[in-house]
């Protein structure tokens, strides 16, 4: 276990609705990234927080949006979800600094309907 | 583009044996490379990682090596279990040059099963 949580474990929405998805990350840790999973493809990278700020985004639009607090547990939220958004949500927590591996969560997996 | 991806999609082996995943990655930047093991249900598991100033780095039944010149990267898994069937992922780490920046860019997947 990497010590890095998140919730909930499933969620089903419907088109057009918002998602707010948690993660705790590891003890220590106060770097976190959140990868978006299609079924059948590796992560992709969504955005990463380090010191309550945004610190890199992928190719994600605007209604993907994020916070991190200052014991560094962190947020997602979707706004205006689409059946596209469907997919494995996985977190990812690490230390500062170049090169430094990320430890993964569990996911929350977001049906859209 | 920058890009990770895998020769082989599946791999089957059988008990015993010695597994071999690969993985080309397209950006000459690449600085750190990182596999992980995905198990159904699960988040990607941590395995082994290297820099890129390494060429080979050894772990429990593990090994990863490092080709810069032709950008490839692979692992090694010694006397394969059954419990090391899973999906295994290559991830390449671009540093923007921030402190704490790291971008990792996955592959595809290679599905590894190992028959008792």
């Amino acid at each position: 276990e990497t010590g890095v949580t998140q919730s909930p474990t499933h969620l089903i929405k419907t088109r057009g609705q918002q998602v707010t998805l948690r993660c705790s990350s590891q003890s220590g840790h106060n770097t976190v990234s959140w990868y978006q999973q299609a079924l059948g493809q590796g992560p992709q990278f969504i955005f990463q927080y380090y010191r309550e700020e945004e610190n890199g985004r992928g190719n994600f639009p605007p209604r993907f949006s994020g916070l991190q607090f200052p014991n560094y547990s962190s947020e997602l939220n979707v706004n205006a979800l689409e059946l596209d958004d469907s997919a494995l949500y996985l977190c990812a927590s690490s230390l500062a600094g170049l090169g430094e591996v990320q430890y993964f969560g569990p996911g929350t997996r977001l049906t859209v309907t | 583009g920058e890009s990770v991806g895998l020769h082989l999609p599946t791999l089957s082996v059988q008990e015993g044996d010695n597994s071999i995943i690969n993985c080309a990655y397209s950006n000459s930047a690449s600085d750190y490379f990182i596999w992980y093991k995905q198990e159904s249900g699960k988040g990607p598991q941590f395995i082994i990682d290297i820099r890129s100033n390494m060429d080979k780095r050894q772990g429990q039944r593990v090994t990863v090596l490092l080709n810069k010149t032709v950008k490839h990267l692979s692992l090694q898994i010694a006397a394969t279990q059954p419990g090391d069937s899973a999906v295994y992922f290559c991830a390449e780490n671009i540093s923007w040059g921030g402190t704490s920046y790291g971008k990792l860019t996955f592959g595809q997947g290679t599905i590894l099963t190992v028959h008792p």
